[in-house]
Parts: C-alpha cells; sequence; structure tokens
C-alpha cells in the first residue's frame, strides 16, 4: 500500500520560499506522475503541477513562474518549491500520485500559512 | 485551461434520496473525467475515474457517466456517510483542473 506524506514549515513570510517535500512510502517513485494539489482554506482544489520520476515536469500556468518541483528517486521523494509567496498562497498542499490518469493515492495534506 | 463547471454547486437531501451532480467541460475531454469525494478536514479520495469506472472499495450505489463535455455522478441511495463535497477533474489536458464543487448536507 503506497503512502505518501508532506512534510516542511507550516508557516513561511510573505516574499519568502514555500518547500515542501513528500516521501513516498510502501512503493517505488519510479514510473507514475507525481503531482502537488493545494487547497486555500474553504475553498477548492487547484493542481499546482506534476514531475514524472525521469525529472520532466509540467505546471500549472497560473503559477509556473515562480514555481520548482524536482525528484529524489534515491530517497523516493518529491519536492516543491513555491517562491514569492504571498497570503494568496496559505492553503492545504497535498502530494499526490496520478495513475490511469486519476488521483488514486494522496497524502494527509499540510497546512502552509503565509503570515509576517 | 480547460474550465470545469458543477451543478447544483449545493443540495439538501435526505436519508434514501437519489442525488445526481452535473459536471461540464469548456470543451470535450472525451472519458477523462474523475470524481472525487471530500469531508471536512480530510483528504479527497477518488469514487469514479474515466467517467464510469469505479474505483475499487468504493460502494456500488456511486455511479459516473457521460463523455464529451457533460457528466453526471448519481448517488442511487444516499447514506449518512455520504454527506461530503464532490470534485468532479477532467484529466484530458494539462494543467489539471478541478470543478468547484458540489457540498451535499443532510436535508
Amino acid at each position: 500500500q503506497v503512502q505518501l506524506q508532506e512534510s516542511g514549515p507550516g508557516l513561511v513570510k510573505p516574499s519568502e520560499t514555500l518547500s515542501l517535500t513528500c516521501t513516498v512510502s510502501g512503493g517505488s517513485i519510479s514510473s507514475y506522475y507525481w503531482s502537488w494539489i493545494r487547497q486555500p482554506p474553504g475553498k477548492g482544489l487547484e493542481w499546482i503541477g506534476y514531475i514524472y520520476y525521469s525529472g520532466s515536469t509540467i505546471y500549472n500556468p497560473s503559477l509556473k513562474s515562480r514555481l520548482t518541483i524536482s525528484v529524489d528517486t534515491s530517497r523516493n521523494q518529491f519536492s516543491l518549491r513555491l517562491s514569492s509567496v504571498t497570503a494568496a498562497d496559505t492553503a492545504v498542499y497535498y502530494c499526490a500520485r496520478e495513475a490511469q490518469y486519476y488521483f488514486d493515492c494522496w497524502g494527509q495534506g499540510t497546512l502552509v500559512t503565509v503570515s509576517s | 485551461d480547460i474550465q470545469m463547471t458543477q451543478s447544483p454547486s449545493s443540495l439538501s437531501a435526505s436519508v434514501g434520496d437519489r442525488v445526481t451532480i452535473t459536471c461540464r467541460a469548456s470543451q470535450s475531454i472525451s472519458s477523462y473525467l474523475n470524481w472525487y469525494q471530500q469531508k471536512p478536514g480530510k483528504v479527497p479520495k477518488v469514487l469514479i475515474y474515466a467517467a464510469s469506472s469505479l474505483q475499487s472499495g468504493v460502494p456500488s450505489r456511486f455511479s459516473g457517466s457521460g463523455s464529451g463535455t457533460d457528466f453526471t455522478l448519481t448517488i442511487s441511495s444516499l447514506q449518512p456517510d455520504d454527506f461530503a463535497t464532490y470534485y468532479c477533474q477532467q484529466s484530458y489536458s494539462t494543467p489539471r483542473t478541478f470543478g468547484p464543487g458540489t457540498k451535499v448536507d443532510i436535508k
């Protein structure tokens, strides 16, 4: 049973960089697309982007200029970096696996608050 | 980007009711449409993938239909555990996009 777990700071200052890591356990990160998805409090879901285990990425154009997603296959991890954050980036951030064109496994989510 | 809309945005229903939620895509997405259930404070869970395929372990009272631009999620007999928010999501192209959600609560 594949499990995903997000980790990283829960509080980030405005204009700084949000960094999160997702650790995949119970299975290999090789194969599949690995996504980041976020949900502002009380709002809907927004896909941030994904990475293939080979390192190829596709980002949401709305975030592309501030976004980097990377993968470390030796550690079975992938990571998110979002620069120049504002209060609008406050959200629960989920990592998820996309298999057969749907998100079948999700992390528990981590709340990141942008505030000084 | 492909825009996803859902109707209604919320509904009130009773246990045992048949519930139908509609999702529409701004362009044809073939059958690349998934449905998720999310309860407050919980992680979204896939119910239906590829428009009409039931995810393993999901009760058979959930069903999906449609192709192209118009899709439907049906709960044949609403159960207490089904009160939640439901999202559709397209995987036809990137960026992946979700509908705004339909909140199902108790009448």
